[in-house]
């Protein structure tokens, strides 16, 4: 089955530091999500792309958030400067219109 | 804005029972609806698609159905098992948009 790739899995960081997420959406899927997971909050969308150009952005902090797709194979979402705040369970989706959407695993991120 | 609501929140039943899952939702313009589940510390498992044309999806012992002109879905588990605990998420799609519902959280005991 194809599967949605995210990288690393778990990330533990101080403060400060820049952590970058990576997602490796499936093959001819146009649409990707990033998704931010929290006990408190539930599931929250942080930004969409269609046909790698970004469509909202509207729920990621842009002062330290940043999401981007270099190529149709690769999303990545940066935080700079990291904060205990962030630390979440980061999912990225892709899909393809009205064919449903794939989650990925997930990046656990811990911020110390 | 939609807005999708599960009932209940939380479920304990007793292995080999058959059992409902609900969903509804306020706006009738999507996509499709999927079912996920998702188990602790996990991802979300995509368990049934169901289009926005389409009346209702099968898989195995699960079966989802989708009435958009009310505003419903419902999930149906048969002989339900120890490894169907999990939450389940009820999700309606459109173009730009997932919204996810507030979940139902089961638990199947031996």
């Amino acid at each position: 089955d194809a599967r949605v790739t995210q990288t690393p899995r778990h990330k533990v960081t101080e403060m400060g530091q820049e952590v970058t997420m990576r997602c490796q959406p499936i093959l001819g899927h146009n649409t990707v999500f990033w998704y931010r997971q929290t006990m408190m909050q539930g599931l929250e969308l942080l930004a969409y792309f269609r046909n790698r150009a970004p469509l909202d952005d509207s729920g990621m902090p842009k002062d330290r958030f940043s999401a981007e797709m270099p190529d149709a194979t690769l999303a990545t979402l940066k935080i700079q400067p990291s904060e205990p705040r962030d630390s979440a369970v980061y999912f990225c989706a892709s899909g393809l219109n009205i064919y449903g959407y794939t989650f990925g695993s997930g990046t656990r991120l811990t911020v110390v | 804005k939609q807005e999708v609501t599960q009932i209940p929140a939380a479920l304990s039943v007793p292995e080999g029972e058959n059992l409902v899952l609900n969903c509804s939702f306020t706006d009738s313009a999507i996509y499709n609806l999927q079912w996920f589940r998702q188990d602790p510390g996990k991802g979300l498992t995509s368990l049934l698609l169901i289009q926005s044309s389409q009346r209702e999806q099968t898989s195995g012992r699960l079966n989802a159905s989708l009435d958009k002109s009310s505003g419903r879905s419902t999930l149906y588990i048969a002989a339900s098992q120890p490894g169907d605990s999990a939450t389940y998420l009820c999700v309606t799609g459109t173009a730009s948009k997932l919204t996810f519902g507030t979940g139902t959280r089961l638990q199947v005991t031996l």
